[in-house]
């Protein structure tokens, strides 16, 4: 039961451009999101979040939007550098409940 | 900047025996998680545990799984008799809430070989 889909494994940009990566839920009890970076051999690291009462959150080149009717959130990197080059997770979760869904990941390249 | 710290970074054992990976999760975090990542799988929920007992747990973590905070630092996961099926990278995380605004911090993982 995937809850959280990310339907692009991959994806590639060129330096300098916009990065858009996309996640759809089907859980509607989810209502904040998360977006992770993982380089091989490393445990994923936070990027940015959003809770559902926002459908926008930045954080200098990385802003995330959330779609809540369309249960769809995407992660945009302006612009997009080589050392972003990842795979990127998206997790959600339900309030205050402690378990995060994360979905499939989509890698990144960024090439120059 | 703070950080989770995983020990071993890898881990090799046989099929039947019991394994115990290691977390030292930030200190003045409250919440401890373990996921795991089977090769090629997204990363997956095991366990939460907060106050000195599991919170949350998923179908995955089953009597054969046991997480333990044994002292005021470390926080562990035992798998009593692993399978093959129990290869993966796992991952303990922690966090001060679980609130919203907060993003869970994870180690750089073990990788268990169940051979």
């Amino acid at each position: 039961d995937q809850q959280v889909k990310q339907n692009s494994p991959s994806l590639s940009v060129q330096e300098g451009r916009i990065s858009i990566l996309n996640c759809d839920y089907t859980n509607s009890m989810f209502d904040y999101f998360l977006w992770y970076k993982k380089y091989p051999a490393e445990g994923p690291t936070f990027l940015i979040s959003i809770s559902s009462i926002k459908d926008k959150n930045e954080d200098g080149r990385f802003t995330v939007f959330l779609n809540k009717s369309a249960k769809h959130l995407s992660l945009h990197i302006v612009p997009s550098q080589p050392g972003d080059s990842a795979v990127y997770f998206c997790a959600a979760k339900p309030g205050t409940a402690s378990k995060l869904t994360f979905g499939t990941g989509t890698r990144l390249q960024v090439t120059l | 900047e703070p950080e989770v710290t995983q020990t071993p970074s890898h881990q090799v054992t046989q099929m039947g025996q019991e394994v115990i990976l290691r977390c030292v999760p930030i200190s003045n975090h409250l919440y401890f998680y373990w996921y795991r990542q089977i090769l090629g799988q997204k990363v997956e929920f095991l366990v939460s545990f907060y106050n000195n007992e599991i919170s949350e747990k998923s179908e995955i973590f089953d009597d054969q799984f046991s997480v333990e905070r044994p002292d005021g630092s470390n926080f562990t996961l035992k798998i009593r008799s692993t399978k093959l099926e129990d290869s993966a990278m796992y991952f303990c995380a922690s966090s001060v809430t679980v609130g919203y605004d907060y993003g869970y911090t994870f180690g750089s993982g073990t990788r268990l070989t169940v051979v």
